[in-house]
């Protein structure tokens, strides 16, 4: 069976501050995707990025960043100085075999 | 705006009533996504359709089903709706089959209440 786990369940940060959030995948198969999505107040979700378990390269952009790592099966997620915008719950997915499996989601609440 | 368009964005209803819940996907995208989000069960995946045909299925329930029409729109349906069905459904849409090499696009969900 394939988990998610995000353990975080809230986290409340001050603008610019950075900030990481945590996931844990639970998975027998050797190819596998990592996905992580964004859910802001308004409730439509949105896709950030996906990584094939070949892939440990880590990956950046903008203010965002990614860090795969195939020995503690996790895939965490930074946000370098954060902004009020980025205020959202944020989903983590394993997705193999066609079929996706989330996490809980972490709500991530940026003050000004 | 993902070009997803779901229909309708709210839906009341009863204890064992039936509805369905209906998606555009985004022109030109072949594939389509059902998702269901609740208080109790989280984000699951529920079934995907590919040009048509069935391609995978994730937690869906027996009283529920799903179709894709030769426009490539979905429908969801639900029946012997029961208090625990009440959430937020989503439908995705991708150009190719599958999320390996293809971008998903979400559509804005349709809020079901079984009262």
């Amino acid at each position: 069976a394939q988990k998610v786990t995000q353990a975080q369940t809230e986290i409340s940060v001050v603008e610019k501050e950075d900030v990481t959030l945590d996931c844990v995948y639970e998975t027998r198969d050797t190819t596998y995707y990592l996905f992580w999505y964004k859910q802001p107040p308004s409730g439509e979700l949105v896709f950030l990025i996906r990584r094939n378990s070949f892939d440990e390269q880590n990956e950046i952009s903008g203010r965002y960043s990614w860090n795969f790592q195939k020995s503690t099966s996790s895939f965490n997620f930074t946000i370098t100085a954060s902004q009020v915008v980025d205020s959202a719950v944020y989903f983590c997915a394993l997705y193999n075999a066609g079929k996706s499996t989330f996490g809980d989601g972490t709500t991530l609440t940026v003050k000004p | 705006d993902s070009g997803v368009t779901q229909t309708p964005k709210h839906l009341i209803t009863a204890t064992g009533q039936r509805v369905t819940l209906r998606c555009s996907p985004r022109s030109g995208d072949l594939s389509v996504y059902w998702y269901q989000q609740s208080l109790d069960q989280g984000l699951q995946f529920l079934i995907q359709y590919y040009n048509g045909e069935e391609r995978a299925k994730g937690n869906i329930l027996e009283r529920f089903s799903a179709q894709q029409f030769p426009d490539l729109h979905s429908e969801l349906n639900l029946s012997s709706l029961e208090l625990g069905d009440s959430a937020l459904y989503f439908c995705a849409s991708s150009a190719g089959g599958g999320l390996a090499n293809n971008e998903q696009f979400f559509g804005p969900g349709t809020r079901l209440t079984v009262l």
